[in-house]
């Protein structure tokens, strides 16, 4: 069975600062996906960023990018340029890579932007 | 594209009476769909996968009888909580996957969540 942590359960920045969020995970997989969702107050869940396993290249969206290092079983999410509305519940989720398979998802890190 | 809708988008009922909460892909078909619950600073707790056409896998500990789950089409499940008490209330979301083979194929896309409170 897979385990996703999210070691950071509340963090706050000021606005336009640079913010990183921490995940890691536990596999015995070679190949899968991992996902950052963000859930802002309406708690509609928005995918971020999704990062296929067997590509060494990290994703990036605009404003966030994921340091991705498969050794170590870490998908950090780097937020840029922090604005108001990155405010959000930040959910790190793995998925294996055979067929519709459940999501494993973190407990979440609450990020606050301060003005 | 991805959009997933969920209708109704909140609901108060009485005790004892049946809930149907509708989750459709918008702009995709999709061969297997969700249904989560969330309760109040948690995270997404996983109630059952539902594949078109064949019955719902539930996961431990969620009663198949409580939450009836159909899904007749490739673009919607539902959702029936059955004879629903207070403690069946909560925040419940869909989320839909496009079929394998596409470049995203595996994600999950949410739909924007059904309040249910039960009085």
């Amino acid at each position: 069975a897979q385990t996703v942590t999210q070691s950071q359960p509340e963090m706050s920045v000021q606005e336009a600062e640079t913010v990183t969020l921490s995940c890691t995970y536990d596999t015995s997989e070679n190949n899968y996906y991992l996902f950052w969702y963000k859930q802002p107050p309406s708690r509609q869940m928005i995918l971020v960023i999704r990062q296929e396993a067997y590509k060494q290249q990290n994703a990036t969206e605009n404003r966030f990018s994921v340091n991705f290092q498969k050794a170590a079983k870490s998908f950090s999410l780097k937020i840029s340029d922090s604005q108001l509305g990155d405010t959000a519940m930040y959910f790190c989720a793995f998925l294996p890579d055979f067929g519709n398979e459940k999501l494993t998802f973190g407990t979440g890190t609450r990020l606050t932007i301060i003005p | 594209g991805a959009v997933v809708s969920q209708h109704p988008s909140w609901v108060i009922c009485k005790s004892g009476t049946s809930v149907k909460i509708e989750c459709r892909s918008l702009d995709f078909q999709a061969t297997t769909m969700f249904w989560y619950r969330q309760f109040p600073k948690q995270s997404l707790m996983l109630m059952a996968t539902s594949n078109e056409g064949s019955k719902a896998t539930y996961e431990q500990g969620v009663e198949k009888d409580k939450f009836l789950i159909n899904h007749a089409s490739l673009t919607l499940s539902t959702l029936t909580v059955t004879s629903a008490h207070p403690e069946d209330s909560s925040f419940y979301i869909c989320s839909a996957t496009p079929p394998t083979g596409r470049p995203t194929s595996g994600t999950q896309y949410f739909g924007p969540g059904t309040r249910l409170l039960v009085l």
